[in-house]
C-alpha cells in the first residue's frame, strides 16, 4: 500500500535549527511537497521537490531523495510563528496527492 | 487516522459541461469540509468552508453560481463546476475538519484532477 511516515510531534527551541523528515512508499512518484498549516488556517505552500538535493528558500530547506524514498523539512533560526503543522504530501503516479498525518512543531522559548 | 475519499480521482470533460466532485469522509463526521484547488507547483489555494446544512462560505474571487457547493451530511459534501472551461483545469481537494473541546484536525483527500478540453 501507499504509505507517508512522518514523526507526530517536535520540539525546539527559539533560534535553534530543527529537522523534519518524512519517508514514503507509493506507487509512482511525480513530486513531494511540504506545507505549513497553524491551527485553523488553510495550508500554505512550502516546498516541492522532484529531482534529488537540496532546495533552499531563506530559513526553510527541503531535501529528497527518491532512492530512499524520504525527505525532510529544515528550519533555522526557529521562532515563535514556526509553530504549526507541517505536512508531507507525495504525487503518486496517477497524480494523486498522498499525505502524511503531519508533524506538530512546539517551539520554546 | 481518519480517511477522506474523493471521487472521481480523474475526470476529462469537455468545455461546457459540468462536473460533480465527491468528498466523503469515511470514518467520521466532519464539522466543516474546505474545498481547495491548487495549480501545478503552488500552494492550495482554499475556494470555501461547508458546513453541512447551511451555504458555503465561499473566499473572495471565487465564483459562488460557478462552483456549486452542498454538504448534505456530515460525511459528505459535493463540489459541481458547472459550465466548465478549460481555465479551470486543476487539482481539486476536499479536507474534513473535526472539532472538540480541546481538538482541532483536518484530513485531507486524495484530489481530483480536473480536465476540460
Amino acid at each position: 500500500g501507499q504509505n507517508i511516515d512522518q514523526p507526530t510531534e517536535m520540539t525546539a527551541t527559539e533560534g535553534a535549527i530543527v529537522q523534519i523528515n518524512c519517508t514514503y512508499q507509493t506507487s509512482g512518484f511525480n513530486g513531494l511537497f511540504w506545507y505549513q498549516q497553524h491551527a485553523g488556517e488553510a495550508p500554505t505552500f512550502l516546498s516541492y521537490n522532484v529531482l534529488d538535493g537540496l532546495e533552499e528558500k531563506g530559513r526553510f530547506s527541503s531535501f529528497l531523495s527518491r532512492s530512499k524514498g524520504y525527505s525532510y523539512l529544515l528550519l533555522k533560526e526557529l521562532q515563535m510563528k514556526d509553530s504549526a503543522s507541517y505536512l508531507c504530501a507525495v504525487m503518486d503516479s496517477n497524480y494523486q496527492l498522498i499525505w502524511g498525518a503531519g508533524t506538530k512543531l512546539i517551539i520554546k522559548p | 487516522g481518519a480517511v477522506v475519499s474523493q471521487h472521481p480521482s480523474r475526470v476529462i470533460c469537455k468545455s461546457g459541461t459540468s462536473v460533480k466532485i465527491e468528498c466523503r469522509s469515511l470514518d467520521f463526521q466532519a464539522t466543516t469540509m474546505f474545498w481547495y484547488r491548487q495549480f501545478p507547483k503552488q500552494s492550495l489555494m482554499l475556494m470555501a468552508t461547508s458546513n453541512e446544512g447551511s451555504k458555503a462560505t465561499y473566499e473572495q474571487g471565487v465564483e459562488k453560481d460557478k462552483f456549486l457547493i452542498n454538504h448534505a451530511s456530515l460525511t459528505l459534501s459535493t463540489l459541481t463546476v458547472t459550465s466548465a472551461h478549460p481555465e479551470d483545469s486543476s487539482f481539486y481537494i476536499c479536507s474534513a475538519h473535526i472539532a472538540g473541546e480541546d481538538y482541532s484536525e483536518q484530513y485531507f483527500g486524495p484530489g481530483t484532477r480536473l480536465t476540460v478540453t
